[in-house]
């Protein structure tokens, strides 16, 4: 199982928005509504901001969406802040009853 | 509230085996699936396996088959995760992580993470 394919790095600056994309295939990302979303800042453990695609968690900010388009999910943050600055992963449910991660993106604050 | 706690950092030579726990508490043990996810230093997530900590089964990525075996204790609520002839890029920090009850593969709690440095 490949990890699913995230950009390397997305930059914008406080206030603008930005997407970070996760794409996959029909096997995982495409073939079923389980994508996930985590944000995870150094040193720390992952924290879930998006489950199924476009669902939020109590406590995460309205300012992170989630949507999808065939075998690609995107992770919106619109409004954005200093503290938003980490590193984002997608992960999905895959046709082998498994997990997959996306290969992640830094979100960077200029 | 929901806790997961892990078992301390571990330092193993090339060949060994290690055992990393991870204790649950703030609710029903056997209600929810538990996964493990590894990160070595500076690089990604990746999902490693998940065992139903009810009946005990259990389902690895194939890379991990035959080298790792995850179990459960339900009478301390813990789970465990054993990786075996470990090898220098097994060096990585291992997490636990609860699967939430909507959808499916969303983990909404994570343990704090075990280091494991794989060195001779």
């Amino acid at each position: 199982q490949s990890a699913l394919t995230q950009p390397a790095s997305v930059s914008g600056s406080p206030g603008q928005s930005i997407t970070v994309s996760c794409t996959g295939t029909s096997s995982d990302v495409g073939g079923y509504n389980y994508v996930s979303w985590y944000q995870q800042h150094p040193g720390k453990a992952p924290k879930l901001m998006i489950y199924d695609v476009s669902n939020r968690p109590s406590g995460v900010s309205n300012r992170f969406s989630g949507s999808k388009s065939g075998n690609t999910a995107s992770l919106t943050i619109s409004g954005l802040q200093a503290e938003d600055e980490a590193d984002y992963y997608c992960s999905s449910y895959t046709s082998s009853s498994t997990g997959v991660f996306g290969t992640g993106t830094k979100v960077i604050v200029l | 509230q929901v806790q997961l706690v892990q078992s301390a950092a571990e330092v193993k030579k090339p060949g060994a085996s290690v055992k990393v726990s991870c204790k649950a508490s703030g609710y029903i043990f056997t209600t929810y699936y538990m996964h493990w996810v590894r990160q070595a230093p500076g690089q990604g997530l990746e999902w490693m396996g998940i065992i139903n900590p009810g009946g005990g089964s259990t389902t690895y990525t194939q890379k991990f088959q035959g080298r790792v075996t995850m179990t459960r204790d339900t009478s301390t609520s813990t789970v465990y995760m054993e990786v075996s002839s470990l090898r220098s890029d097994d060096t990585a920090v291992y997490y636990c992580a609860r699967e939430a009850l909507e959808g499916r593969y969303n983990f909404d709690h994570w343990g704090q993470g075990t280091l494991v440095t794989v060195s001779s």
